[in-house]
């Protein structure tokens, strides 16, 4: 079964330092994955995906992600924290095999100290 | 465009009661999805649509009803609601398609409150 699981449930950092909000995969083949984020009472907003293109992906907002097989991870990252990423960001995996239903991980919430 | 649409906001229900959150797109999307939300849990899929007419469960549909009668409507009904529907609800739309890789637009979210 398709999964993924994020293994920080809060993460905090200083402004101007580096982001990392990590997650890990399981899939039986070789999965697609989103990167969404939601600020405190908003939708979900698409941050990244990964579509086996390029392993190491571009998003909005200064954010990237790698992929990495070796490890099933796909870690989300950025190198310099604003007071405006502060929000919960989730980890997705979609399953092609079921009309492109999507399964979330459970959240991190980033939050930046001034 | 509008994009994706729910109403109400907010909801305040009492156990047994019934009611429909409202779910519209513009986009003219294929797929329409339900979501709740909950604290440490993510977002779980409820039901979901590949287009007019066709409906499935997803992982979490007990105590809730889907149809979709247009490719822009997808009302989820709770028939008797219970304390443990307590939760915020997203709907979801995008282009369908099992081997295709397409964002899903969310809508603003309807807070619920069962009491």
């Amino acid at each position: 079964a398709q999964s993924v699981t994020q293994l920080d449930s809060h993460v905090s950092v200083s402004e101007g330092t580096p982001v990392l909000l990590r997650c890990n995969y399981s899939s039986s083949y070789s999965p697609s994955l989103f990167w969404y984020v939601q600020h405190p009472n908003k939708g979900l907003q698409l941050l990244l995906k990964y579509t086996s293109a390029a392993t190491l992906v571009k998003g909005i907002n200064g954010f990237e992600a790698e992929f990495k097989k070796s490890e099933t991870s796909f870690h989300l990252t950025k190198p310099s924290a604003h007071m405006s990423d502060a929000a919960e960001y989730f980890c997705v995996v979609i399953l092609y095999n079921q009309g492109g239903k999507l399964i979330f991980g459970q959240g991190t919430e980033l939050s930046v100290k001034p | 465009n509008a994009g994706v649409t729910q109403t109400p906001k907010f909801q305040v229900l009492k156990t047994g009661q019934s009611m429909t959150l409202q779910c519209a797109q513009d986009m003219n999307h294929e797929y329409m999805s339900w979501y709740r939300q909950d604290p440490g849990m993510g977002l779980r899929l409820i039901h979901y649509s590949v287009g007019a007419g066709i409906t499935d469960q997803g992982e979490v549909p007990n105590g809730y009803n889907v149809s979709r009668s247009t490719t822009e409507d997808f009302p989820l009904r709770l028939l008797s609601a219970a304390p443990s529907q307590t939760s915020v609800y997203f709907c979801a739309s995008s282009l369908a398609g099992a081997n295709r890789i397409n964002e899903q637009f969310f809508g603003p979210g309807t807070r619920l409150t069962v009491l």
